[in-house]
């Protein structure tokens, strides 16, 4: 099993700021097959990246992935007040899909 | 639109049994890959299980092999997670999920299951 530990925990930032998430695997995992998502409180989970780095539809372009091998990133360049949420990636790669167990984007 | 509505959960004693029932719109149901992806109250999110667009593909998380079956109904535009032998940490709402590529692209927004005595 893949596992994903993602890092910081909780993230404390200001609206304007620049927020920087990681994702570390366990194994290296093909790049196609790495996804971020964003969910806020009460509502379902939403993808925002899938292929490490390809927005999915309707996403703003200062929600950015990177990464390759074993180490992604999620970058959000100029953080909006909608943007505090908890955040997740995924491997879709190897059997179990696997999920990290999230990044806590709090407003300072 | 898009969308994907869960029902079936509840509340259940351990050992008990659930259906819980997707039923989706607004795209071609029989042409993708269907998930079950679950969250324990206050936890992350977990994938339960897949099934390919005829249903001659299935897979599950070890914790619930044997105990949990991932089934569909294309003619419906319906997925289906029947839940046997329920056990205290199958406690989450359960998610069905549209698998496009190699991402969850749309969910619904989860039917909850509690099991307890």
């Amino acid at each position: 099993e893949i596992v994903l530990t993602q890092s910081p925990g909780t993230l404390s930032l200001s609206p304007g700021d620049r927020a920087t998430l990681s994702c570390r695997a366990s194994q290296s995992v093909s790049s196609s097959y790495l996804a971020w998502y964003q969910q806020k409180p009460g509502q379902a989970p939403r993808l925002l990246i899938y292929g490490a780095s390809s927005r999915a539809t309707g996403i703003p372009d200062r929600f950015s992935g990177s990464g390759s091998g074993t180490d992604f990133t999620l970058t959000i360049s100029r953080l909006e007040p909608e943007d505090f949420a908890v955040y997740y990636c995924q491997q879709y790669g190897s059997s179990p899909i696997t999920f990290g167990q999230g990044t806590r984007l709090d407003i300072k | 639109e898009v969308q994907l509505v869960e029902s079936g959960g509840g509340l259940v004693q351990p050992g008990g049994s659930l259906r819980l029932s997707c039923v989706a719109s607004g795209f071609t149901f029989g042409s993708y890959w269907m998930s079950w992806v679950r969250q324990a109250p206050g936890k992350g999110l977990e994938w339960v299980a897949n099934t390919k667009q005829d249903g001659s593909e299935k897979s599950y998380v070890d914790s619930v092999k044997g105990r949990c079956t991932i089934s569909r109904d294309n003619a419906k535009n319906s997925l289906f997670l029947q839940m046997n032998s329920l056990r205290a940490e199958d406690t989450a709402v359960y998610y069905c999920a549209r698998v496009n590529g190699h991402a969850f692209d749309f969910w619904g927004q989860g039917t909850m299951v509690i099991v307890s005595s």
